[in-house]
């Protein structure tokens, strides 16, 4: 399978944990992005790295996220103190510079705060 | 914030007739795309029209763009129950430090019923 792929696809957690997604972009693209996706509305962008750099951070990145992109391949997506308000599906999407800005999206991980 | 807002909210057709989503959007663009997304799922591009195209057709979806309104709308002829997904419109917003993010609006979930 050569899309892009996120794990886990689901996580349960109790408020206050940490949890951490991973996702693996197409393995040529080099622009990565992650969105939040709360029901019933369209994906919201969080972050975006090029290469192994995190360029833009949204203001709906609170200080509990913290997300990397060590070698420019696959990234983790980081939160910290969990709370309820946190639950959502969190996509990964990633593209080529250049293109034509068409991103392919993983399945996404559904994270539900108890 | 979301850029882009479609209409309708929701929308329900027997299989066989025409769905038509509209989507309108507040800044300049370069381009616009429509998504699908099944439900619980990731997004699948489905077409991308420019700014300086009119209209475009893949299949059975027809994309309409009026700059001047800013405005596009989707068009699936002979529907099927497989079509039966949630519909984005996304608008990239492209700079050094976000790549090409994409603003999506709400969304319109469609319905094919059997």
């Amino acid at each position: 399978d050569t899309g892009v792929s996120q794990d886990p696809r689901h996580k349960i957690t109790k408020r206050g944990q940490n949890v951490t997604f991973r996702c693996d972009p197409i393995s040529e693209h080099n622009r990565l992005y992650w969105y939040r996706q709360t029901l019933g509305q369209g994906p919201e962008f969080l972050t975006y790295f090029q290469n192994e750099a995190q360029l833009e951070k949204s203001r709906l990145l609170s200080d509990r996220f913290s997300a990397e992109r060590p070698k420019g391949s696959f990234s983790t997506l980081e939160i910290q103190r969990t709370e309820q308000g946190d639950s959502a599906m969190y996509l990964c999407a990633s593209s080529l510079k250049g293109g034509n800005n068409e991103q392919f999206f993983g399945p996404g991980t559904r994270l539900t705060v108890l | 914030s979301q850029q882009g807002e479609e209409d309708p909210q929701a929308l329900s057709i027997q299989e066989g007739e025409n769905a038509t989503m509209n989507c309108s959007y507040k800044t300049s663009i370069n381009n616009l795309q429509w998504y699908r997304q099944n439900s619980g799922r990731g997004l699948v591009h489905l077409i991308l029209i420019r700014s300086n195209e009119r209209e475009k057709h893949s299949g059975r979806l027809r994309v309409t763009l009026d700059t001047s309104k800013k405005s596009s709308s989707l068009l699936i002829t002979a529907s099927r129950a497989a079509d039966t997904a949630s519909y984005f419109c996304a608008t990239p917003t492209t700079k050094e430090t976000s790549g090409s993010r994409l603003t999506f609006g709400e969304g319109t979930q469609l319905t094919v019923n059997p």
